[in-house]
């Protein structure tokens, strides 16, 4: 079956811009995370969704950050006024259904972002 | 202090040398994920465990709850192993908590 994808795959765009990114999650997940991994360092975790609600937004960078998910199914992460350090690898991962279990989490293919 | 630390950070081998790399965590956690990333960025999860031990072909995954410790291990290693491996650990809140990740080189 299909993955989980993201779109675009490449995105470069002026400082000060706003950007969108694009998850389409594993049909039937109903968990949805964001990450970031920055040039040189590892993986940190942005937001998580359940169904439409974000229980966990602790690892949004700044308020220029924002992310919504409609209908249970695709996630948009909005990055408004872009900076430079914004720069990097934005990943989106799914998983079934967390309450009382532990779930794989599933990645897709990631947007590379450059802010110019 | 990272809440996840990964050794060794670089790790050079031959074809066919058994491999060993180690992930300690340092809370409590609901389970452990090994990840691999190939150059150009994609990431795949190889195993998620919360006890015990899993194999897949040439891969083993072990964990110790008590040591809060895992290790991946990839016997006869092989050039298509070469790639970045990353332990990632899941709290209550289900998110990940990722290591700094362990860069393999294998040389034919």
């Amino acid at each position: 079956g299909a993955g989980v994808s993201q779109s675009p795959s490449n995105k470069v765009t002026e400082k000060g811009k706003d950007v969108e990114l694009r998850c389409d999650p594993i049909s039937g997940h109903t968990a949805l995370y964001w990450y970031r991994q920055s040039l040189g360092q590892g993986l940190e975790f942005l937001i998580y969704f359940q169904g439409n609600s974000a229980p966990d937004k602790s690892g949004l960078p700044s308020d220029r950050f924002s992310a919504e998910r409609t209908g249970g199914s695709v996630s948009t992460l909005t990055i408004q006024r872009t900076q430079q350090e914004d720069s990097a690898v934005y990943l989106c991962a799914s998983s079934l259904q967390t309450s009382g279990g532990v779930y794989e989490q599933y990645f897709g293919p990631g947007t590379r972002l450059t802010v110019t | 202090k990272n809440e996840v630390e990964q050794s060794p950070q670089n790790l050079t081998a031959q074809e066919g040398e058994f491999i060993t790399i180690n992930c300690s965590y340092s809370v409590g956690i609901s389970a452990l994920h090994w990840l691999q990333q190939h150059p150009g960025g994609g990431i795949v999860s190889l195993f998620m465990l919360s006890s015990g031990k899993k194999k897949h072909g040439r891969l083993i995954a072990t964990i110790n709850i008590q040591e809060r410790h895992s290790s991946l291990h990839i016997t006869a290693s092989h050039p298509r192993d070469s790639a970045v491996y990353i332990c990632a650990v899941l709290y209550n809140t289900d998110k990940l908590i990722f290591g700094t990740g362990t860069r393999l080189q294998v040389f034919p």
